[in-house]
């Protein structure tokens, strides 16, 4: 197994572009989750989802959306790429709750110039 | 919601015991983990401890839980360089995972 594999791995964007991260597990879990993390702040949800088809906001969701139509792939849209996000995103999954260990990629490190 | 604190930096010697400490606010945190960030790296499980749980060894690391105090303790022995990293708490009731900020482990040789 793969695990969580997120790509690319580096992007520099400019201002107002947009860009989809990509993520996809091969374990089969139902439960996938974005975080977002900047130096300091540790980690904080940007989206999740329960289940293909069914997606939530998390504590930061302004400037993003996700869709989930399969169990395996999870993407994060950004529409209008802002200096503010700037950070290195993370892709994580779970197999039966919402609490229980997730496992995580390797992460996107996202430059907004 | 949950909060999750921890303090950012710890310097310790090799050899020496490291001991990172995070407290939480959800009393209905059922699982509480520690995660280990290598530079460039995503974060990688250590261990876990269940909430009715008061302590969990796993070859060098203690987990220590004072749920009264809604506290949580992680005890690295024998303390090496390779530890060097950034350690996470994390704490959930019916959430997904809430992070705390991360405490830098730096080992001295």
């Amino acid at each position: 197994n793969a695990g969580v594999t997120q790509t690319p791995k580096f992007r520099i964007l400019k201002i107002g572009q947009s860009m989809t991260l990509q993520c996809t597990q091969d374990m089969n879990h139902n439960y996938m989750y974005w975080y977002r993390q900047d130096p300091g702040m540790g980690l904080k949800l940007i989206y999740y989802s329960v289940g293909a088809g069914i997606t939530d906001k998390g504590e930061v969701p302004n400037g993003y959306n996700v869709s989930r139509s399969t169990t395996e792939d999870f993407p994060l849209r950004l529409e209008l790429a802002a200096p503010s996000q700037t950070s290195v995103y993370f892709c994580a999954s779970s197999l039966q709750s919402l609490n229980t260990e997730a496992f995580f990629g390797q992460g996107t490190r996202l430059t907004v110039v | 919601g949950e909060d999750v604190e921890q303090s950012l930096f710890l310097s310790v010697r090799e050899g020496d015991s490291s001991v990172i400490n995070c407290t939480y606010t959800d009393s209905s945190s059922t699982y509480l983990y520690w995660y280990k960030q290598e530079p460039g790296a995503g974060l990688q499980l250590l261990t876990y401890i269940f909430s009715n749980m008061d302590m969990k060894q796993d070859q060098r690391l203690t987990v220590l839980l004072n749920k009264k105090d809604k506290h949580l303790s992680l005890r690295i022995a024998d303390t090496q360089t390779g530890d060097s990293a950034i350690y996470f708490c994390a704490a959930s009731g019916n959430t997904p995972l809430v992070f705390g900020k991360g405490t830098r482990l730096s080992v001295i040789a």
